[in-house]
C-alpha cells in the first residue's frame, strides 16, 4: 500500500515549456486534489476532484488545467510555465466519507526559469 | 468551514512537552478539529482528530476546551523530530466531495537540544 504517489520528485523547466504532473492513490478514495506552496506560506488549493469524472476549480487555477483519469489518477499539466508557477505541489486524497483524514503525496518541487 | 488562528512559530527544549494552541471561536457544534504536521517540505501528514472529547493517540494529545473554542494540541515529550509545522483545522464530517480542506500557514514549532 503505497499511499499516494507523485512523480516527478524534482522538475526544472524553461519558461513557455509546458508538463504534467501525475498523482496515482491506491486507497480507493473518490476525492483528489492538487495544492502548491510557496515558501513560508501555507497550501493553496489549485484543482480538486470530488469523484471520478468531476473536477472543480480551487483557490488559484489560472495557468492549470486537470484531468481525473481513472479514480486513481489525477493529474496537473501547466501548458505555459511561467516562473510563477515555481513551487512545491502536493498532490492529496479523501475517502470521501465521513471523518476520515486526508493523505498527501510527497510533493513535486517545480522551478520555471 | 470555520477559521482557525494559530501563532506563527514556537520552541520547545527536547524532552519537554510541546503545546500548541488553536483558537476555533466560530466552530460549530458539527465541525470537528484536525491537527497535521508538515516536515520540512514534505507532504503533511495527519495527526489526531476530535470532536468535544480529549483524544490521544500514539503521536499525540488534543484537549479541547469545553466551549469548544480552542484546542491544544500536545506532543508529551518532543524530540528533534518533531521540528515541523503544525496546522490546526476545522472541518465538517461530510460525505461526497464537498469538502475542500483549506490549510493556513500553521505554527512553525522548532525542538531545540
Amino acid at each position: 500500500n503505497a499511499g499516494v504517489t507523485q512523480t516527478p520528485k524534482f522538475q526544472v523547466l524553461k519558461t513557455g515549456q509546458s508538463m504534467t504532473l501525475q498523482c496515482a492513490q491506491d486507497m480507493n478514495h473518490n476525492s483528489m486534489y492538487w495544492y502548491r506552496q510557496d515558501p513560508g506560506m501555507g497550501l493553496r488549493l489549485i484543482y480538486y476532484s470530488a469523484s471520478e469524472g468531476t473536477t472543480d476549480k480551487g483557490e488559484v487555477p489560472n495557468g492549470y488545467n486537470v484531468s481525473r483519469l481513472n479514480k486513481r489518477e489525477f493529474s496537473l499539466r501547466l501548458e505555459s510555465a511561467a516562473p510563477s508557477q515555481t513551487s512545491v505541489y502536493f498532490c492529496a486524497s479523501w475517502s470521501g466519507q465521513g471523518i476520515n483524514e486526508q493523505y498527501f503525496g510527497p510533493g513535486t518541487r517545480l522551478t520555471v526559469t | 468551514d470555520a477559521k482557525t488562528t494559530q501563532p506563527p512559530s514556537m520552541d520547545c527544549a527536547e524532552g519537554r512537552a510541546a503545546n500548541l494552541p488553536c483558537n476555533h471561536s466560530t466552530i460549530s457544534g458539527n465541525e470537528y478539529v484536525y491537527w497535521y504536521r508538515q516536515i520540512h517540505s514534505q507532504g503533511p501528514q495527519y495527526i489526531i482528530h476530535g470532536l468535544k472529547n480529549n483524544e490521544t493517540n500514539e503521536m499525540a494529545s488534543l484537549i479541547i476546551t469545553e466551549d469548544r473554542k480552542s484546542s491544544t494540541l500536545i506532543l508529551p515529550h518532543a524530540t528533534l523530530r518533531d521540528t515541523a509545522v503544525y496546522y490546526c483545522i476545522v472541518r465538517v464530517a461530510t460525505s461526497g466531495g464537498s469538502y475542500i480542506p483549506t490549510f493556513g500557514r500553521g505554527t512553525s514549532l522548532i525542538v531545540h537540544p
